[in-house]
C-alpha cells in the first residue's frame, strides 16, 4: 500500500499557465511534507516544504496548499516556465516514520513554450 | 564546493558480480542515506547512518551492505547482483537526521545488470 500518492502521473501545461500537482497521504501522524524537484540525470533537490501546523507555504512562483483534515496537499506553480519541466516528488516524514522520507511516485511536468 | 558526490556515474555488470558504489558529502552533515530509484522513478530508502552508526535498515536483500568509514563517507556494496538490482542508487545527507531535516541528494549511480 503506497503511503503517499501523487496525481497526475504526468502533466503538460503551456508557458505562463498554472500547474497544479496533487498529493495525498495515509498516515495522519506525518507532520512534514517536502516537495523535491528532479531533472533528468540529477538527484532530487528540495523545492519547498510545509509543516502540518500550516495550511499554506509560498516561495516565489511555488505555493503549497495543505489540508490536514483531508490529508491532501497540492503544489501550485504559477507562470510556468519551460525550465520548470522536471519530475516533482511529494514526500512525507515524521510521526510513525520518524526521519524516513516516504516518497510519492512523482509527477512529470512538461511546460511547452 | 560543498555537495554530495557519487562515483561511478554509471556501471554495467553481469549477474552474479560484486559492485561497490561510493558516496562522499562535504556539507559537514551527521546523517547519510542510500535510496534506490527504480525504472518507474519510485524512490525508496534503503539505509541511513548517523555518525557512522546504522539507524535505518529497510527490508533489503542481504546482498546489499552499507559501509561507513566516517560521517562524510557512506559506500554501498552489492554482492552477487541480480537483474532486479538495475536502478539508480542515490546517496543523500542531512544535517542531524531529524524528521524535518532537508536531505541533499547526489547525482546518483546508474546500475545496469545484464
Amino acid at each position: 500500500q503506497q503511503q503517499v500518492r501523487q496525481s497526475p502521473q504526468s502533466l503538460t501545461v503551456w508557458e505562463g499557465e498554472t500547474a497544479i500537482l496533487n498529493c495525498s497521504y495515509e498516515d495522519s501522524t506525518f507532520n512534514y511534507f517536502p516537495w523535491y524537484q528532479q531533472f533528468p540525470g540529477e538527484g532530487p533537490a528540495l523545492l519547498i516544504s510545509i509543516r502540518s501546523v500550516s495550511d499554506k507555504k509560498e516561495d516565489g512562483r511555488f505555493t503549497i496548499f495543505f489540508n490536514k483534515r483531508e490529508k491532501k496537499l497540492s503544489l501550485h506553480i504559477t507562470d510556468s516556465q519551460p525550465g520548470d519541466s522536471a519530475t516533482y516528488f511529494c514526500a512525507a516524514s515524521g510521526g510513525s516514520s520518524g526521519n524516513k522520507l516516504i516518497f510519492g511516485i512523482g509527477t512529470l511536468l512538461s511546460v511547452k513554450p | 564546493e560543498t555537495a554530495v558526490f557519487q562515483t561511478p556515474n554509471y556501471h554495467v555488470t553481469q549477474v552474479g558480480n560484486e559492485v561497490s558504489f561510493n558516496c562522499k558529502q562535504t556539507l559537514g552533515h551527521d546523517t547519510m542515506y542510500w535510496y534506490k530509484q527504480d525504472s518507474k522513478k519510485l524512490l525508496k530508502i534503503m539505509f541511513s547512518y548517523n555518525n557512522k552508526q546504522l539507524i535505518v535498515n529497510e527490508t533489503v536483500p542481504r546482498r546489499f551492505s552499507p559501509q561507513s568509514s566516517d560521517k562524510a563517507h557512506l559506500n554501498l556494496r552489492i554482492k552477487s547482483v541480480e537483474p532486479e538490482d538495475s536502478a539508480v542508487y542515490l546517496c543523500a545527507s542531512s544535517p542531524w537526521g531529524g524528521d524535518q531535516d532537508t536531505q541533499y541528494f547526489g547525482p546518483g549511480t546508474r546500475l545496469l545488470v545484464l
